[in-house]
């Protein structure tokens, strides 16, 4: 069955950089792109970005865009996000979450468990 | 900022049926598929219609998707105490280079 497994959470003061990991199996990896969607306490979700695993091209959102990489290791099945200079507002809770098969355009079903990355001086 | 606007909230008796607007524009819901996500409290989101009106296996079909032009809907038939959750639309934006946009979310309550 697919799943996919997140790192634990992390504590982190502004300035600093976090980098949250997600290990997908029970898939081709190759064959699936892989969001970052975020959520901070109390708020929407916020999409962050996605990268495609085959080659490793991504696309981030314009807010993220400077600040957010976004990589994959194929060899483990793994997709990182990388958040650099963070600030209070950065706090919340990121997911990283399957796309279609060769298909940009959507999340669909599943959803790694979440990290939440609280920053705080 | 959201691009896709939602009703904050939304309620109903058991048994009622309600639905939950998404408007958009034409570069995100007038041109691309619509999705729809329900979330409980302290969980990850969980996909409740795909392609515009399509129900994953699992999903009641008490849950039903439309779309017109740049607005969609989600109904909910038969409403449930276990239904009271938030729910996002989303859809895929192709200005600039592309970004997946969510709505704004609607709390639905049960009365």
């Amino acid at each position: 069955q697919v799943q996919l497994v997140q790192s634990g959470a992390e504590v982190k003061k502004p300035g600093a950089s976090v980098k949250v990991s997600c290990k997908a199996s029970g898939y081709t990896f190759t064959r699936y792109y892989m969001h970052w969607v975020r959520q901070a306490p109390g708020q929407g979700l916020e999409w962050m970005g996605v990268i495609n695993p085959s080659g490793g091209s991504t696309t981030y959102a314009q807010k993220s865009r400077g600040r957010v990489t976004m990589t994959r290791d194929t060899s483990t099945s793994t997709v990182y996000m990388e958040l650099s200079s963070l600030r209070s507002e950065d706090t919340a809770v990121y997911y990283c979450a399957r796309g279609e098969e060769y298909d940009v355009s959507a999340i669909t079903a599943y959803w790694g468990q979440g990290t939440l990355v609280t920053v705080s001086s | 900022q959201s691009v896709l606007t939602q009703p904050p909230s939304a309620s109903g008796t058991p048994g009622q049926r309600i639905t939950i607007s998404c408007s958009g524009s034409s570069s995100n819901i007038g041109s691309n598929y619509v999705y729809w996500y329900q979330q409980l409290p302290g969980t990850a989101p969980k996909l409740l219609i795909y392609r515009n009106n399509q129900r994953p296996s699992g999903v009641p079909d008490r849950f039903s998707g439309s779309k017109s032009g740049t607005s969609a809907s989600l109904a909910i038939s038969g409403l449930r105490s276990e239904d009271e959750a938030d729910y996002y639309c989303a859809a895929w934006d192709d200005r600039l280079s592309g970004s997946y946009v969510f709505g704004t979310g609607t709390k639905v309550t049960v009365l």
